[in-house]
């Protein structure tokens, strides 16, 4: 199974609800990463997850909680969002990222998520 | 420091005619470089990647792309694009020797291949 999944698909939250996205990988992978995209702009990087631990914050804001229960889960709580975090949600898991290691990263479907 | 260019934002072939989809990077160690594509509402997909060794690499879909130390690029390409070819492309680059888990990626190539 080479597949990353990821649900919803798409969400519609107004700014005081709060939701979580979830991500699930069965590769075998040691790391899970969140990105967030704008249309037809280059990923960025959220949080990085490396043996369940939280290894990279790339100074997001609180009102986006990650959590990772297990090695194969990767959760994305969102609490009082503002419009501008509309975007596309994507998850990636890859084998590692110790010793700055060569691997290419699986990418989740994603999630679009409108904030009202 | 790493960063990655895709000096064009849009690149237009001819179905059957070779693509060129250009790269160029700096780091201050060694790179690892990758290539992603993406499809309409879809995720990032992985095409190919250089590590070390042989500077042409093959990847997915007939796609390779050469490694050029000396011109530090990474350019993607294949000899006969089809229009199902058509999508996003990222190139992404690692130091080979810090910033483990950050790939930057470059602002992308939209590929668009005409019947």
């Amino acid at each position: 199974d080479t597949e990353v999944t990821q649900t919803p698909k798409h969400l519609v939250m107004g700014m005081t609800n709060k939701k979580s996205l979830k991500c699930e990988q069965h590769m075998g992978h040691r790391a899970m990463y969140w990105y967030k995209q704008k249309a037809k702009k280059p990923p960025e990087l959220m949080f990085v997850y490396s043996y369940e631990k939280l290894s990279i914050n790339e100074s997001v804001p609180s009102r986006f909680s990650p959590e990772c229960p297990n090695s194969s889960l990767l959760n994305l709580h969102l609490h009082a969002l503002q419009p501008e975090d509309s975007a596309l949600y994507l998850c990636a898991s890859s084998q590692d990222i110790s010793s700055g290691g060569p691997y290419e990263q699986f990418f989740g479907p994603g999630t679009r998520l409108t904030v009202l | 420091a790493q960063s990655v260019a895709q000096p064009e934002d849009q690149v237009n072939v001819a179905e059957g005619n070779p693509l060129t989809v250009k790269c160029t990077y700096s780091v201050s160690g060694n790179p690892y470089l990758f290539w992603y594509v993406q499809y309409p509402n879809r995720g990032l997909q992985f095409l190919l990647k250089y590590i070390t060794g042989d500077n042409l690499v093959k990847g997915s879909y007939g796609f390779e792309a050469e490694f050029n130390k000396s011109q530090t690029s990474f350019h993607l390409k294949k000899p006969s694009a089809l229009v199902s070819d058509s999508a996003l492309y990222f190139c992404a680059v690692r130091d080979f020797n810090t910033n483990a888990g950050k790939s930057t990626f470059g602002d992308g190539t939209t590929l668009t291949v005409k019947p």
